[in-house]
């Protein structure tokens, strides 16, 4: 069965750090892209950044783009978001969410079909 | 990066046909085929229901369908249940394997 548990939030001050964490178990997880995927609180969803199956490729959405570090660590099974300089508009739960697998050819299956539970980040002072 | 646009609400009553629409760009949903649809319940995760703008996954009712026409993907849900009411989020790969969401739309079965 497949299963993401995210780990991390909490409550940050304004300009804070947090790191966040994802532990994946039933999957081979080195063979997919990862991603991480925010809700602020009611309203919708949003694409925050994502990680290619060996760390060689990241891309992140504009607005965190020199504050958020995504990473993973195959051996453990893990993935990671390193938030710096929050804002409260970072204020959401975030997701880690499996993403489609790529060969080294082709990627396949562009979705998210696992999700965590999510982890509150609430950025306030 | 902006969010593609979903109307706010829609409704049905059971036994209907719903469909909500999902507006993009030609630089997102008009330029793949790799629109993707969440069903989401009160403080729950996100699920899969449609991917790859008319694939369903394993275990995902056929009354659930998916299709698009230029820069606009749609999701119809047919023979309405009251376990559909949810919000419903598309999304849209976006090029440079960046993924772009809409707004979200709220389904209220009547």
């Amino acid at each position: 069965e497949v299963q993401l548990v995210e780990s991390g939030g909490g409550l940050v001050q304004p300009g804070g750090s947090l790191r966040l964490s994802c532990a994946a178990s039933g999957f081979t997880f080195s063979s997919y892209w990862m991603s991480w995927v925010r809700q602020a609180p009611g309203k919708g969803l949003e694409w925050v950044a994502n990680i290619k199956q060996d760390g060689s490729e990241k891309y992140y959405v504009d607005s965190v783009k020199g504050r958020f570090t995504i990473s993973r660590d195959n051996a453990k099974n893990s993935l990671y978001l390193q938030m710096n300089s929050l804002r409260a508009e970072d204020t959401a739960v975030y997701y880690c969410a499996r993403d489609r697998y790529c060969s080294s050819t082709r990627c396949y299956d562009y979705r998210f079909d696992y999700w965590g539970q999510g982890t509150l980040v609430t950025v306030s002072s | 990066q902006s969010a593609l646009t979903q109307p706010a609400s829609v409704s049905g009553s059971p036994g209907q046909s719903i469909t909500i629409s999902c507006t993009g760009t030609s630089s997102d949903v008009g330029s793949y085929n790799l629109v993707s649809w969440y069903q989401q319940h009160p403080g729950k995760a996100p699920k899969l229901m449609i991917y790859e703008g008319s694939k369903r996954p394993s275990g995902v009712s056929n009354r659930f369908s998916g299709s698009k026409s230029g820069n606009t993907a749609s999701l119809t849900i047919s023979g309405l249940l009251a376990e559909d009411e949810a919000d419903y989020y598309c999304c849209s790969y976006a090029g440079s394997s960046t993924f772009v969401f809409g707004g979200g739309t709220k389904l209220t079965v009547l």
